[in-house]
């Protein structure tokens, strides 16, 4: 079974501009979520979605926002980019079924530079 | 928000040594995760633990939940070269055998596992 897949890997972009980053779950997954890592402030959570809803959300700004489409594939986009956004971008997806441990399993993250 | 303490930042053992780690929070959890991260890759999940005072076995790995529901630990033994990585604690506030809930993941801010030959 194929894991998370993110596209894409590595992303270059400056002040102001905004991106689109790209989460594909394994098969059968329904829930995605979000999380944002660097250097100094570790792995933090951005958002989940489930069942194309957000279900819950971090404490980040409203630049950040993202959705899920109906085949649970989900997108986050970064409005007005900032220095400090410059991070890993990692992806997770759980099952999360009735009678099923939502353990969530990652994928490689996409690389995101702003200068 | 919710933090987690995770402990050493850093170690360097040799080949062989058992290695442990903690995570102690502030506030509860339902669930604790142990995750390793290799430069350039997404966290891995290695053990997960659903109850108080439960203790998983995963190969040289070993993790318990803290019977308060505020901490855990992670031992691995014998330590390998691929060993090598940072490893982070996860804490979860919804249970397993749920479809709803609160999964959103706090973190530690990880250990660096360094083996000397």
């Amino acid at each position: 079974k194929a894991g998370v897949t993110q596209t894409p890997r590595y992303l270059i972009k400056t002040r102001g501009q905004q991106v689109t980053l790209s989460c594909s779950p394994i098969s059968g997954h329904r829930s995605v979520s979000w999380y944002q890592q660097t250097p100094g402030q570790g792995l933090q959570f951005l958002f989940e979605y489930f069942s194309e809803t957000q279900r819950n959300k971090g404490n980040f700004p409203g630049r950040f926002s993202g959705r899920q489409f109906s085949n649970s594939r989900s997108e986050m986009n970064v409005s007005t980019l900032e220095l400090g956004d410059s991070a890993l971008y990692l992806c997770a997806s759980s099952f999360k079924g009735q009678g099923y441990y939502n353990e969530q399993f990652f994928g490689p993250g996409t690389r995101l530079t702003v200068l | 928000g919710q933090q987690l303490n995770q402990s050493p930042q850093s170690m360097f053992i040799q080949e062989g040594e058992d290695v442990s780690m903690n995570c102690t929070s502030s506030s509860i959890f339902n669930t604790w995760l142990w995750y390793k991260q290799d430069p350039g890759e997404g966290p891995v999940l290695l053990i997960a633990l659903y109850k108080a005072g439960e203790l998983t076995s995963n190969g040289r790995l070993t993790a318990q939940f803290g019977i308060t529901r505020k901490d855990s630990f992670l031992n691995i033994s014998a330590s390998i070269p691929s060993d090598v990585g940072i490893y982070f604690c996860a804490g979860q506030l919804s249970g397993g055998f749920k479809a709803g809930g609160a999964d959103g993941l706090t973190f530690g801010k990880g250990t660096h596992l360094i083996i000397q030959p």
